[in-house]
């Protein structure tokens, strides 16, 4: 199965710690997404880049927020000095050259922040 | 602003009744897309289909069905003959622009389908 994949799964850890998640798109999708989704809401659209070039951030993304996609492949989204706030799924995305309206979604890493 | 509004928190219907999801958007721009997702219990979201704010031709997808019109900014989803599968949080989303970055979503809408 060559779909989005997201590591980890689940992640647990106490306020004030820094944590990193990582995407891997389906290969030679050239656009990535991620995007974050609390408890009964829709997910809720953070960042985006094509290939390595990050063109958009939601005003969602505070400065304790940081996303890479270093070689245009797999992506990171680092969390600083995290908040229970912060406690939520973070899905990632990716969409090909040639139709970058259909985005292919990725399970999610959840977050708990104690 | 662009907005996403399923009014419809929760669904419960019992298999092979039919049942509508509602989805209502607002937009300013005059080229924009709209998609349904499907969220089951696993978690992960499947993408179900896109319309492009010049296509209004209903669609129909096996027991799936789409209602757009523009005229009441609306973009229902229908299902015929429902089953116990079906059940999940199916989302609505908007996108304006033509590369299809932000997905705008709904807050879904959650369908149990008991048998």
């Amino acid at each position: 199965d060559t779909g989005v994949s997201q590591d980890p799964r689940h992640k647990i850890t106490k306020r004030g710690q820094n944590v990193t998640f990582r995407c891997d798109p389906i290969s030679e999708h050239n656009r990535l997404y991620w995007y974050r989704q609390t408890l009964g809401q829709g997910p809720e659209f953070l960042t985006y880049f094509q290939n390595e070039a990050q063109l958009e951030k939601s005003r969602l993304l505070s400065d304790r927020f940081s996303a890479e996609r270093p070689k245009g492949s797999f992506s990171t989204l680092e969390i600083q000095r995290t908040e229970q706030g912060d406690s939520a799924m973070y899905l990632c995305a990716s969409s090909p050259r040639t139709s970058g309206l259909k985005q292919f979604f990725g399970p999610g890493t959840r977050l708990t922040v104690l | 602003a662009q907005k996403v509004t399923q009014a419809q928190t929760e669904i419960s219907v019992v298999e092979k009744e039919d049942v509508t999801l509602d989805c209502v958007y607002e937009t300013r721009d005059t080229t924009y897309y709209l998609f349904w997702y499907k969220q089951p219990p696993s978690g992960e979201l499947v993408f179900l289909i896109r319309r492009n704010s010049f296509d209004e031709q209903n669609e129909i997808s096996g027991r799936y069905s789409w209602n757009f019109q523009k005229s009441t900014s609306s973009f229902n989803f229908t299902i015929t003959a429902s089953q116990v599968v079906d059940s999940a949080v199916y989302f609505c989303a908007l996108s304006e622009n033509q590369a299809g970055t932000a997905l705008i979503f709904g807050k879904g809408t959650t369908l149990s389908v008991s048998s």
